[in-house]
């Protein structure tokens, strides 16, 4: 089945840090990733929907600015929170699907714990 | 906005009886409907996946009901094992939208021994 990679999968770091995360399909090709923030209890929050070799398209309310994403080639996108403060802290999971088709599940990363002390 | 929703958040079952987890949504565009489970400190896990042209879709022990008169999803679990703990979503795509999913708020299953 198809495999994607989220890293690091766990991020202690002190208020005004910038963090790096990754988001890899392991076994295909995709043209477009999506970047959710879960807080605890609750459902999956869309971000942003990454596309390779342009910009990304955040929804209503992320600050474009503050997390920055890039998606350099078909299989990586990274998403980098800037200056990160306490309220940043949250469960940061990606996903992708095949390239070429609205019927095509998405599948995720394992996520990434961010704590900002 | 409309969003796909879920009528119950805690769903408690024997082992080895069946679940039923239920899923309203309101958006009649969506074409595309999948079940995720996500499991403590992972990312959702697909299922099954039902598109709007089908009203039944089996997988291993689950099968996804769609009722679209109604607007309504299910999830059903054959003979529940303590592995199937775990929160369930369901998500709803709309083709015109950029295949950007919704999800529910997801019902937390607890399979008692």
């Amino acid at each position: 089945g198809a495999v994607v990679s989220q890293h690091p999968s766990w991020v202690i770091c002190k208020s005004g840090t910038s963090v790096k995360i990754e988001c890899r399909s392991l076994d295909f090709q995709a043209t477009t990733m999506f970047w959710y923030r879960q807080f605890p209890k609750q459902s999956l929050m869309l971000m942003a929907t990454s596309n390779e070799g342009s910009k990304a398209t955040y929804e209503q309310g992320v600050e474009k600015d503050k997390f920055l994403i890039n998606h350099a080639s078909l299989t990586l996108s990274t998403l980098t929170v800037t200056s990160a403060h306490p309220e940043d802290s949250s469960f940061y999971i990606c996903s992708a699907s095949r390239t070429g088709g609205g019927g095509q599940p998405q599948h995720f990363g394992d996520g990434t714990r961010l704590s900002i002390l | 906005g409309e969003s796909v929703g879920l009528h119950l958040p805690t769903l408690s079952v024997q082992e080895g009886d069946n679940s039923i987890i239920n899923c309203a949504y309101s958006n009649s565009a969506s074409d595309y409907f999948i079940w995720y489970k996500q499991e403590s400190g992972k990312g959702p896990q697909f299922i099954i996946d039902i598109r709007s042209n089908m009203d039944k879709r089996q997988g291993q022990r689950v099968t996804v009901l769609l009722n679209k008169t109604v607007k309504h999803l299910s999830l059903q679990i054959a003979a529940t094992q303590p592995g199937d703990s775990a929160v369930y979503f369901c998500a709803e795509k709309e083709e015109s939208n950029d295949y950007k999913l919704s999800f529910g708020a997801g019902t937390t299953v607890t399979v008692r021994a």
